[in-house]
């Protein structure tokens, strides 16, 4: 069974311009979320998808982000337009909905923005 | 402000040394993960704990909840290089209505053979 996959892996863009990434959960699981890991902080929360619908989006920084799920499979994070402070790594998980809080982890979008 | 905090930040050991990290809160965990991490790679599961006071093993892994829920510590015995990489704590708060994970920075760990 395919874990959860992220696209790109690394993403190099200039300032104001705009990236999309792309998440695709393992299969079956209804919950996922995005999360972000910029240099020298923890992982920190953007926002929670359960199925198509956004359930907690608390964590998104400004509204440069929007998180799409349509049909309730992959997800897209798109960043419009891109500054400095968005590089880091930015990280899609997913769960099963009877364990939320058992969460399996992509490998991460490195974006960096210049 | 750092909900999690982990100790210690960056640790190198010998092959066969034992050590322990710790992952401590003063907010309580509804349960905790741990995580292992290599470069370039995302954090993979190692373990939840749920109850207050739970011990769980893993091989040579040890995993401990506090009590309160508010800590939690991680026991390796034996260390090999194997176990090199970063180990990050994680739990969703209890009562925050949410399944966001709340992370630690991590301990980054070297076993030099």
């Amino acid at each position: 069974e395919a874990g959860v996959t992220q696209f790109p892996s690394h993403s190099v863009i200039e300032k104001g311009q705009t990236v999309t990434l792309r998440c695709d959960p393992i299969s079956g699981h209804d919950n996922l979320y995005w999360y972000r890991r910029v240099m020298g902080k923890e992982i920190k929360f953007l926002l929670h998808f359960v199925k198509e619908s956004k359930q907690d989006e608390s964590g998104m920084p400004n509204n440069r982000f929007l998180a799409e799920r349509t049909g309730g499979t992959y997800s897209t994070l798109k960043v419009q337009p891109a500054e400095l402070e968005d590089s880091g790594v930015y990280f899609c998980a997913s769960s099963q909905a009877g364990a939320k809080n058992i969460q399996y982890f992509g490998a991460g979008t490195r974006l960096s923005v210049l | 402000t750092q909900l999690l905090k982990q100790s210690p930040q960056f640790l190198s050991i010998q092959e066969g040394e034992n050590l322990t990290v710790y992952c401590n809160s003063s907010s309580v965990f509804s349960s905790l993960q741990w995580y292992r991490q290599e470069p370039g790679e995302g954090p993979v599961l190692l373990v939840t704990v749920v109850t207050g006071g739970e011990v769980k093993k893993l091989k040579r892994l040890t995993f401990q909840f506090g009590d309160a829920r508010k800590d939690s510590s991680l026991h390796i015995t034996a260390a090999q290089p194997g176990d090199t990489g970063l180990y990050l704590c994680a739990g969703p708060l209890l009562g925050a209505g949410s399944y966001q994970l709340t992370f630690g920075k991590g301990t980054k760990l070297s076993v030099i053979p």
